[in-house]
Order: structure tokens, then sequence, then C-alpha cells
């Protein structure tokens, strides 16, 4: 079945520092990639995702880029703060069958 | 705002004992979810439902079944409870990607189910 890995698994960074994620699936017939964002004791919630057909995508701070041949992605947030601590997954997704990776806990030190 | 209900949100059960939990969601959503979450392990896919009476495995659906008797309603069945199953339960709904709802493939989560079982 699919697997998705996630690096680093923790993750600290100096206020306005940049933070970076990478995730890589297996199986290429995944199309759909979101990035969850979980604050403590809260539910996971969308933040961003990109499709199979698009190499980069934006969304103020927060940015996905995609390499289908290498069946990477990742997620980069820039100037980061305090309120973008959490723990953050990648997932891949094909025929509507979501696969989460383990998680990402970011801690942005004020 | 969807809204994708748990029915309890904390339970404790003994081993053996069966345990039904059960999720709603009010959007009408065909895809369902259930995962279950540990710490370093990230969310693990439990079961899928794409549709009434379709059902799915996922990564770990040993000592699992689920049952979707109503588009609205997704059951996860623990028929005897271990005690390597104390976890938290998340449940969580999307539209098919290839529909034409708003935000297809983004799923919406439940608030969770802590299990533990003694």
């Amino acid at each position: 079945g699919e697997n998705v890995e996630q690096h680093p698994s923790t993750l600290s960074v100096q206020e306005g520092d940049s933070a970076v994620i990478k995730c890589t699936y297996s199986d290429s017939a995944s199309n759909y990639f979101p990035w969850y964002k979980q604050e403590l004791g809260k539910r996971p919630q969308l933040i961003i995702d990109i499709r199979s057909n698009v190499g980069e995508k934006k969304d103020q701070r927060i940015a996905v880029t995609l390499n289908k041949t290498a069946k990477h992605f990742s997620l980069h947030i820039t100037e980061t703060q305090p309120e973008d601590s959490a723990v953050y997954f990648c997932a891949a997704s094909w025929y509507d069958k979501v696969i989460f990776g383990p998680g990402t806990s970011l801690s942005v030190i004020p | 705002d969807v809204k994708v209900t748990q029915s309890s949100r904390y339970l404790v059960k003994r081993t053996g004992e069966k345990v039904f939990l059960e999720c709603v969601q009010d959007m009408d959503h065909e895809n369902m979810f259930w995962y279950r979450q540990d710490p370093g392990l990230g969310l693990r896919l439990i079961y899928f439902s794409y549709d009434v009476k379709m059902k799915e495995k996922g990564d770990i659906p040993e000592g699992y079944s689920v049952s979707r008797e109503k588009k609205e309603r997704f059951s996860l069945i623990l028929e005897s409870a271990s005690t390597n199953q104390t976890s938290m339960y998340l449940c969580a709904s999307s539209y098919l990607s290839s529909g034409r709802g708003p935000n297809t493939g983004e799923l919406f989560f439940g608030e969770g189910s802590r299990l533990t079982v003694l």
C-alpha cells in the first residue's frame, strides 16, 4: 500500500526564520497532496494542498512544492511566528483514499 | 460550516468488551474515514468508505470493523477491545475528488474519541 514518509519529526526555529518539512510517497498513482496543521488539543485542519498537475503553490507565508518524478513534496513556511507552532502532517491521496505521514512537531521560539 | 460529530469524547472500556464509536457528518459527503492517532505514528487509516455500504481497508484494519448504513453515519466497531487499542480515534469526511463540491479532497475531522482499554 501507499507509504508516506516525513522529515524531520521535530523542528525548532527562531521566530522570523523559515521552516521546511519534506515528505516522500511511494505510490506513483497519488494525485493529491494536502498538508494539515494540528494545534495542541485540536483537530487537524487543512492549510494548503497541491494537485499532481501543479509544481508549486503559494498562500501568503506558506508554499508547497511537488516533484512527481522524485515523489517528493515539501512545505515551506516563511517568517515564522509563534502561532505557527503545531504538528504538521503531509498526506498523499489517490482515488479519495488519504494516507498521512507521521507528522512534524514545529516549535517557533520567540 | 461542516460539522463532523463523534459520539463520545472519552471512553473507558475493559479488555474483551465490544466498543462502538459513531461519527455523523452533516455535509452530504460521500467519503468517510476512521483514523487512529498515536504519538510519533501520526494518523493511521483504519477504514475508509466512499459510499453507503461500501468500505475499504486502510493500513491497520486488524481488530476493527466498520458499518455505513446511511450516508451521514460511519461507525467503528472493536469486536473485542484490547489494551493495544488504547488510542485517540479520529473520524473525517470529504467530498468525492471527482465531484463538483467545494474543496474536493479536503478532510473535515471530528474532535476525536479518546479510548482507554483497561
